[in-house]
Formats: C-alpha cells, sequence, structure tokens
C-alpha cells in the first residue's frame, strides 16, 4: 500500500514562472490537505480539498495559488508567477473518509520549491 | 485561532537518557497529534490522543494531555541517535477532520 505521493521533490523556477505541484493520496482517501513550511518553521495550512470540491480554502493567499482536486488524478496546487518569498516545502496530507477514528493525516515527502 | 507553540525550542541529549517536549496550545480541541520530521524530510505521524485521553503509550513514546491547562507533552524514553529529528504537535479543532494547527517544533539532537 502506497503512502502518499508528492513530484516533483524538488522543482526550481524564476521569478514569474509556474510551479505545479502534484499529490497523490494513499489509496482509499478521499480528503486532500495542502500545507507549507518555511524554513526553521512548523507547517501551515493551505487549502483542504476531496474529489472536486475545496472544502477550506482560508490558508491560500488570496492571488496567485489555487489548488485543485479532480475526479480523475492526483490534486494539484498550482502557483503562478512565483516569487522568492514562495521558497518553501510544500506537504501533501490525505486522509480516509470522515469515520470514528480516522482523524489521522498521512503525509508525503513534500516538495522543495526553490525559486531563483 | 488555536496554535500550537512547544517547548524547548532545541533539546540536546545524550543517548540513552530521557527526552521530555511539550506542546501548548490555545482553543478547544478533538484531538493532538505528534509527528517527527528528519532533516528535509517528510512528517511521520508518530501517536494522536483524543481531548478524552490523559495519556498514551506506544513502544518508547509517552504522551500526556491536560484540556484544562491545554498542554500536552511527548517523552521519548531510552533515546536513540536515530531519534534526533524535529517534532512537531498538531492540533485539530472541534470541529474536526479540518486542518492541523502546527508547532513550531523542537529540535531533538541525541549525541552519542
Amino acid at each position: 500500500n502506497a503512502g502518499v505521493m508528492q513530484n516533483p521533490r524538488h522543482l526550481v523556477r524564476r521569478r514569474g514562472q509556474e510551479a505545479r505541484l502534484r499529490c497523490s493520496p494513499m489509496k482509499g482517501h478521499s480528503h486532500v490537505y495542502w500545507y507549507r513550511q518555511l524554513p526553521e518553521e512548523g507547517l501551515k495550512f493551505m487549502v483542504y480539498l476531496q474529489k472536486e470540491n475545496i472544502i477550506d480554502e482560508s490558508g491560500m493567499p488570496k492571488e496567485r495559488f489555487s489548488a485543485e482536486f479532480p475526479k480523475e488524478g492526483p490534486s494539484i496546487l498550482r502557483i503562478q508567477q512565483v516569487v522568492r518569498g514562495d521558497s518553501a516545502a510544500y506537504f501533501c496530507a490525505s486522509r480516509p473518509r470522515v469515520v470514528a477514528g480516522a482523524d489521522t493525516q498521512y503525509f508525503g515527502p513534500g516538495t522543495r520549491l526553490t525559486v531563483l | 485561532s488555536q496554535q500550537g507553540e512547544e517547548d524547548p525550542q532545541a533539546l540536546s541529549i545524550q543517548e540513552g537518557e530521557n527526552a521530555t517536549m511539550n506542546c501548548s496550545y490555545k482553543t478547544s480541541i478533538n484531538n493532538l497529534q505528534w509527528y517527527r520530521q528528519n532533516s528535509g524530510r517528510g512528517l511521520v505521524h508518530l501517536i494522536l490522543i483524543r481531548s478524552n485521553e490523559r495519556e498514551k503509550h506506544s513502544g518508547r513514546l509517552r504522551v500526556t494531555l491536560d484540556t484544562s491547562k491545554k498542554s500536552s507533552s511527548l517523552l521519548i524514553t531510552a533515546s536513540r541517535a536515530a531519534d534526533t529529528a524535529s517534532y512537531f504537535c498538531a492540533t485539530d479543532g472541534l470541529q474536526g477532520a479540518q486542518k492541523l494547527v502546527f508547532g513550531q517544533g523542537t529540535r531533538l539532537t541525541i549525541n552519542p
């Protein structure tokens, strides 16, 4: 049973380019979360999605950032016109449907974005 | 909004000693979880304790939760060099099944 998969693991972009980060949740998991981690800091929530729906995007910057979780395929976090401040590690987490005892979120290895 | 804060920020001990890390948060929670992160890697889930539980064990890990003080502690007994990592607490609010709020983490170094 493969864990949460993220790709690419490392991504380098120049200012103004677009970054696309992908997340494949664990098999059977229909809830996906994206978090961002700046150096020497804890993770900060960005967005929570279920298949084809954004449930909570309260942690997403108002501009340039978007996320989707289509019916088929991975969840995508898209950052347009990247700036140096976007450099961070972006983690995806998944968990099964909302049932008793299914609170644990399982994290992927992260994508480390560097903006030059 | 709730926020987990760990202390100490950094802890360095000798192999074989016990390591204790603390976490405080601000609002009522559904559960509290501890994660480990090795340098430059992803997060590994260690243990989850629910708001109606006071103590939980898993191998060399012991977690306590005091909801009246809004605090939790993680104890690692008989530490090993492989325990060197950053440890984060994360709280899940009363609405449940939603976003985790992470603390800043404790960087633990185990010296051989």
